[in-house]
């Protein structure tokens, strides 16, 4: 069965520094996500990507942020300059462009501890 | 905007029944079931569009009342694999799900 990848699966980085998060989605999917949750707490919308661009974003979003397709089969998620706070699984997402069949397949995330 | 789910957390023994409900203050396009064990990442349930339909899925079934802005999911005589975490995710036509805080399921034996 096809299935959402992210790598790495856990990630300790040291405040201040950039991070990189990658997922590899479904190789037919057209819309791509990224949500986090922190521990205990519940799944948060981050921003949705289509054709090469982002489509939404939620106000944690922030310039500190961003998304890319570098090769048309890696989605990534980039943080600038980490902070305590950021501390978080990541989850990446993918859908089809159908309409009504526009469930998420997440992958198993990224856990990202700042240290 | 974020829906608002009810109870937080219910606890029930193998072979009771729950329901799970998710309103909304605004009106629904669609609504979207997850499931998340413990350190695992959701896992989907079912998609219910605006229509007022209703889905299954084994013992696992939810309904959409559009007009009441609410969506019930009904998990009849429970299993222990159904334990986690059920979040309820809300889509208003854009192309973001909000998702509730979640409501925890826990099976006793």
């Amino acid at each position: 069965e096809p299935e959402v990848t992210q790598t790495p699966s856990h990630q300790v980085t040291q405040m201040g520094q950039e991070v990189i998060l990658r997922c590899v989605p479904i190789s037919n999917h057209l819309y791509f996500y990224w949500y986090r949750q922190i521990l205990g707490q519940k799944v948060e919308f981050l921003v949705s990507f289509y054709n090469n661009e982002i489509s939404e974003k939620s106000e944690i979003f922030d310039d500190q942020f961003s998304v890319e397709r570098p090769d048309g089969s890696n989605f990534t998620l980039k943080i600038r300059s980490t902070k305590l706070e950021d501390s978080a699984m990541y989850f990446c997402a993918s859908s089809e462009a159908l309409l009504g069949a526009r469930d998420r397949f997440f992958g198993q995330g990224t856990r990202l501890t700042v240290v | 905007q974020q829906p608002v789910q009810s109870p937080q957390a219910v606890i029930l023994r193998e072979g009771e029944d729950a329901v799970i409900n998710c309103s909304s203050s605004k009106a629904l396009y669609s609504v979207h079931w997850y499931r998340q064990k413990h350190g695992e990442a959701p896992v989907f349930l079912m998609i219910l569009l605006k229509g007022g339909e209703q889905k299954g899925h084994e013992k696992i079934s939810a309904s959409f009342n559009e007009k009441k802005q609410q969506s019930s999911l009904y998990l009849t005589a429970s299993q222990l694999s159904y334990s986690g975490t059920y979040f309820c995710g809300t889509e208003w036509g854009d192309d973001k799900i909000i998702f509730g805080k979640g409501t925890r399921l826990h099976i006793l034996p």
